[in-house]
């Protein structure tokens, strides 16, 4: 059975910093590319980045370009989501996604985790 | 990127078949047949019911059935019951070889 398992999430300042992980297990993790989404409260979802399977080629929304890193340790099976220079709009349940399309992003999700709350706040 | 366009809201009696649109651009829904379909109950993670325009993974219903034409995909839910109320996404991969959802709809059983 695939399992995603996010954790991380947290109250963090503007200007502050958090990282997600997503534990993934039920499936051959480095075969299979993951994503990143996000919907922030009453909102609808926004996709916010991707990694490959071998973790050689990422992409990102513009809104968080230059400002979130997104990685993975196929050794661990763990998918993280650096996330510097917070910002209030970045207030939002994360969601780890495993990818249908294999090792290269199609960005088609067939499993989703639970999710985790990160709310931007002073 | 900017969000592909969805009907806010679609209702529909039991029994009945409604359809959602999904529209976007040739850069992403036109150009790609890697466009999906995402159904949300409240307080729930998304759950996959249609990829690569047409097919259903192992378990979703066949009421469940998508289609494209041109820069517009579609999601059909024929034979509509009460647990198909929830808010349904669109999706698909784009020329950045991005990610774009829909703007949303929510689905009311009358």
């Amino acid at each position: 059975e695939v399992q995603l398992v996010e954790s991380g999430g947290g109250l963090v300042q503007p200007g502050g910093s958090l990282r997600l992980s997503c534990a993934a297990s039920g499936f051959t993790f480095s075969s299979y590319a993951m994503s990143w989404v996000r919907q922030a409260p009453g909102k609808g979802l926004e996709w916010v980045s991707a990694i490959s399977g071998s973790g050689g080629s990422t992409y990102y929304a513009d809104s968080v370009k230059g400002r979130f890193t997104i990685s993975r340790d196929n050794s661990k099976n763990t998918l993280y989501l650096q996330m510097n220079s917070l910002r209030a709009e970045d207030t939002a349940v994360y969601y780890c996604a495993k990818d249908h399309g294999g090792s290269v992003v199609v960005a088609q999700a067939d499993y989703w985790g639970q999710g985790t709350l990160v709310t931007v706040s002073s | 990127q900017s969000a592909l366009t969805q009907p806010a809201s679609v209702s529909g009696s039991p029994g009945q078949s409604i359809t959602i649109s999904c529209t976007g651009t040739s850069s992403d829904v036109g150009g790609y047949n890697y466009v999906s379909w995402y159904q949300q109950h409240p307080g729930k993670a998304p759950k996959l019911m249609i990829y690569d325009v047409s097919n259903r993974p192992s378990g979703v219903s066949n009421r469940f059935s998508g289609s494209k034409s041109g820069n517009t995909a579609s999601l059909t839910i024929s034979g509509l019951q009460a647990e198909d109320e929830a808010d349904y996404y669109c999706s698909s991969y784009t020329s950045s070889s991005k990610g774009v959802f829909g703007t949303g709809t929510k689905v009311t059983v009358l």
